[in-house]
Order: structure tokens, then C-alpha cells, then sequence
């Protein structure tokens, strides 16, 4: 599976909207783009994923650059229960396919403050 | 609400003694993954499975660790002879791989594992 690239941490004011890049320069063509954030304690929660075209849904939109090296999370209206550690991943797996696992990196932390 | 269910929730232990750790994934979901986090080397996949037959276990120390599917309703992951280095938080998931429609993978609330 592919590897990711995202900055070690990074702040926001609560109500602006965060900005979550991530590089993902050797993804293949079926691989998916899947964030996932980790609330202090608790388990990995999804919150999107793509493949080739933006995606959006009540959490969070997902922008893919058309090249597919690299996407942003955007959380429109960050609030103080954003904060959290968000991990980008690609994979295969997904969907109907029968392949691929779902590997964490060091992810983002965020910060959301006052 | 279906959710992942992971036990103990807590688990202290002494060095050398075997630990079970039971996981029952989401019913009807095929794969299961098996995650240890630490502080220094975050969530690292120890093991994973599809429809009970495992996929992929090279993430986990084959000396002292063992993942099993007994049956579809539970996952278990044991470690015999524990050690303190083993202390982390153990976190399952279950995915329904091949529904065409879900991505998504549910977490369990994990299993936090000292050894002393």
C-alpha cells in the first residue's frame, strides 16, 4: 500500500475551518483515499474517503488534486471536540475489492482552540 | 448500534503470564484487523483476517503472539509469555470487505495492557 506524508501537528481557531494536507505521490490506481481521526483514548473513527472526485458528507469534505498525489481533509467549522490526531491512509481496500489493508502512519495532530 | 466489543477494556499483568485478548466484530462484517499502539510507534497492524482465515500476521512477534478466529462472532489475540515491552493499547476492527457500498472500517474501545 502506499505511503502518506502529513505535517506532525497542526492548530486552528474554533469556528475557522482546518485545512489537513496529505502527500501521496506513489498511489496507484485503485487505491482509495481514507481518513481517519483518533480522539484521546478512543478508537479510530472514518470519516471519509475517496477515490478520484471530491467527496463531501456531514463530517468533512475531501479534495483530490487531479493528479491523485495529494488531498486535503477540510472540516468546514472546527469546533473544540475536533481536536484530534488525523491519519491518512491509502489502500485498496474497500468497496467491493477483495485486497489491500489498512495501514496508519504518525498522522496530523490538531489542535482546535478557543 | 452495532459496534465492535474488545475485553478486558483493562488488563494488568505480570511478566510471563499469558494474555487473552477477545474481540466480537460487527455481525455480518468478514475482515478483521488487529492494531497495537504505542506512543513510540503509534498504530501499528498486527494482523488481519478474511472471512476467519488469516491474511496477513507479519506485523506480530510469531514468537509470543497468536491470532485466532474460532468463529465468525469472535477474534482473539494472545500473548504467551507476556513482557513489559508488550504494554500498549490493543485495538480490533471489523470491516464488511466486498460490499461494494462500505468503506468503512469500525474500531473497537481497545484493550489497555500492562505488564509489570
Amino acid at each position: 500500500d502506499a505511503k502518506t506524508t502529513q505535517p506532525t501537528s497542526m492548530d486552528c481557531a474554533e469556528g475557522r475551518a482546518a485545512n489537513l494536507p496529505c502527500n501521496h505521490s506513489t498511489i496507484s490506481g485503485n487505491e482509495y483515499v481514507y481518513w481517519y481521526r483518533q480522539i484521546h483514548s478512543q478508537g479510530p473513527q472514518y470519516i471519509i474517503h475517496g477515490l478520484k472526485n471530491n467527496e463531501t458528507n456531514e463530517m468533512a469534505s475531501l479534495i483530490i488534486t487531479e493528479d491523485r498525489k495529494s488531498s486535503t481533509l477540510i472540516l468546514p467549522h472546527a469546533t473544540l471536540r475536533d481536536t484530534a490526531v488525523y491519519y491518512c491512509i491509502v489502500s485498496p481496500w474497500g468497496g467491493s475489492s477483495n485486497t489491500g489493508k489498512l495501514i496508519f502512519g504518525q498522522g496530523t495532530t490538531l489542535q482546535v482552540k478557543p | 448500534d452495532a459496534r465492535v466489543t474488545q475485553t478486558p477494556r483493562h488488563k494488568v499483568t505480570e511478566m510471563g503470564q499469558e494474555v487473552t485478548m477477545r474481540c466480537q466484530p460487527i455481525l455480518g462484517h468478514n475482515t478483521v484487523f488487529w492494531y497495537r499502539q504505542t506512543m513510540m510507534q503509534g498504530l501499528e497492524l498486527l494482523a488481519y483476517f478474511r472471512n476467519r482465515a488469516p491474511l496477513d500476521d507479519s506485523g506480530m512477534p510469531k514468537d509470543r503472539f497468536s491470532a485466532e478466529m474460532p468463529d465468525a462472532t469472535l477474534a482473539t489475540l494472545k500473548i504467551q509469555p507476556s513482557e513489559p515491552r508488550d504494554s500498549a493499547v490493543y485495538f480490533c476492527a471489523s470491516g464488511p470487505t466486498g460490499a461494494s457500498s462500505v468503506f468503512e472500517a469500525f474500531f473497537g474501545q481497545g484493550t489497555r495492557l500492562t505488564v509489570v
